[in-house]
């Protein structure tokens, strides 16, 4: 059992240049969610999922896109990176809603645009 | 929205002292608050939450916190720190707006001085 898995680890990127941020869960867990972390901030919601099929934005997803063909993957999109990009990405997951289980983060994906 | 707020960037101790990290909050209704810890280019760990019940919460590694209504408080105590211990803590609340996030303060970096 993996847990939570992200890929890459790091990245540099080119202003303007497109890549995508794989996570990967393995508990048969309902909800996925991507945060990236800013230094000396908390983590920000991307994007979130509460089941194959269906997603929907977070706090701060402009810039992004994700997909959620399946249970297990949460793949986010970057389009057009850009400097304020810059940060380390972090997937989660939950099996269900927050007021019974607890969110399960990867070891997140630290990307630097220049 | 939902918040929390961890007023301290930084918090030290030595080795077996008594360890807090503080966290208050800022909600409507009733709160469901959580505790998570980073190590140093890692996910992040959770530690305990709190959604009803008892007001102090035990959690994983002898961590414990104290939810205090009156003073919209949820401290995060070990009665005996580790070195092992220092690491990034995040206190984070359950976002009821719509989106099922977590709002995450920004963090207190924990040194435990041997």
């Amino acid at each position: 059992n993996a847990g939570v898995t992200q890929t890459p680890k790091f990245r540099i990127l080119k202003i303007g240049q497109s890549m995508t941020l794989q996570c990967a869960q393995d508990m048969n867990h309902n909800y996925m969610y991507w945060y990236r972390q800013d230094p000396g901030m908390g983590l920000k919601l991307i994007y979130y999922s509460v089941g194959a099929g269906i997603t929907d934005k977070g706090e701060v997803p402009n810039g992004y896109n994700v997909s959620r063909s399946t249970t297990e993957d949460f793949p986010l999109r970057l389009e057009l990176a850009a400097p304020s990009q810059t940060s380390v990405y972090f997937c989660a997951s939950s099996l269900a809603d927050l007021s019974t289980d607890t969110q399960y983060f990867g070891p997140g994906t630290r990307l630097t645009v220049l | 929205a939902q918040s929390v707020a961890q007023p301290e960037d930084q918090v030290n101790v030595a080795e077996g002292n008594p360890l807090t990290v503080k966290c208050t909050y800022s909600v409507s209704g009733n709160p469901y608050l959580f505790w998570y810890v980073q190590y140093p280019n890692r996910g992040l760990q959770f530690l305990l939450k709190y959604i009803t019940g008892d007001n102090l919460v035990k959690g994983s590694y002898g961590f414990e916190a104290e939810f205090n209504k009156s003073q919209t408080s949820f401290h995060l105590k070990k009665p005996s720190a580790l070195v092992s211990d220092s690491a990034l803590y995040f206190c984070a609340v359950r976002d009821f707006g719509g989106n099922n996030r977590l709002a995450f303060g920004k963090g207190n970096q924990v040194v435990v001085i041997p």
